[in-house]
């Protein structure tokens, strides 16, 4: 695709329930990121894949949240029991990895949690 | 760790005027690059202008440039002949650089921009 794809682009789920969100970076981007951004605020950084593996996982606030990309291209984030705090917007990023810095950003799942 | 601070958090500028928007940041690295992105209603975060640390000549793409001053730690950006089109929010970003990889970006609180008619 011509730019990075994120679904659902909205999200209403119950709390307690389980939810996933997917990425669909730019074509043969090996970099991808995953930020929570807040209302009001930066986004925060979660997890960073280089390829398939996971080259920085930190920013991951507990063991609810886990993601994936088992291929090397597409992501998927999951988190489990949701609570009302995981409410935000979750930007997807992705680059060609190597020396070039520029991160290409989706739109982003708002995701609400009731 | 690094931080990055916006003090604005919301500027008024009308349109075709020039506006000047802060950053600094906290870092004891010495390389590393910056960055100003515009995030409009539509969520979608986009690159406005970077800079690496190790240049001292200050970034400029068309209207937009950057004050780099490396030793004070702060990063502005200039935004000239505003237009209606650059109301948004707009985060400063740091990236520490590791070897040629990219890396994460740590994000600002932002500063949200009204370009007045």
């Amino acid at each position: 695709g011509a730019g990075v794809s994120q679904t659902p682009s909205n999200k209403v789920t119950e709390k307690g329930k389980y939810v996933e969100l997917r990425c669909d970076p730019i074509s043969g981007h090996t970099a991808l990121y995953w930020y929570r951004q807040s209302l009001g605020q930066g986004p925060e950084f979660l997890i960073y894949f280089q390829g398939t593996g996971a080259a920085d996982d930190s920013g991951l606030p507990n063991d609810r949240f886990f993601a994936v990309r088992p291929e090397g291209s597409v992501s998927t984030l999951k988190i489990q029991r949701t609570e009302r705090g995981d409410s935000a917007v979750y930007l997807c990023a992705s680059s060609p990895g190597g020396g070039d810095t520029e991160a290409f950003f989706g739109q982003g799942t708002r995701l609400t949690v009731v | 760790a690094q931080t990055v601070t916006q003090s604005q958090p919301e500027m008024s500028v009308q349109e075709a005027e020039t506006v000047t928007l802060s950053c600094t940041y906290d870092t004891s690295e010495s390389n590393y690059y910056l960055f100003w992105y515009k995030q409009p209603p539509s969520r979608q975060m986009i690159l406005v202008i970077r800079q690496e640390a190790y240049k001292q000549q200050n970034a400029t793409e068309n209207r937009f440039s950057v004050n780099f001053q490396k030793a004070a730690k702060s990063f502005s950006l200039k935004i000239s002949d505003s237009q209606l089109g650059d109301t948004a929010m707009y985060f400063c970003a740091f990236m520490k650089q590791v070897g040629g990889a990219t890396n994460k970006l740590i994000f600002g609180t932002g500063t949200l921009l009204a370009v007045q008619p």
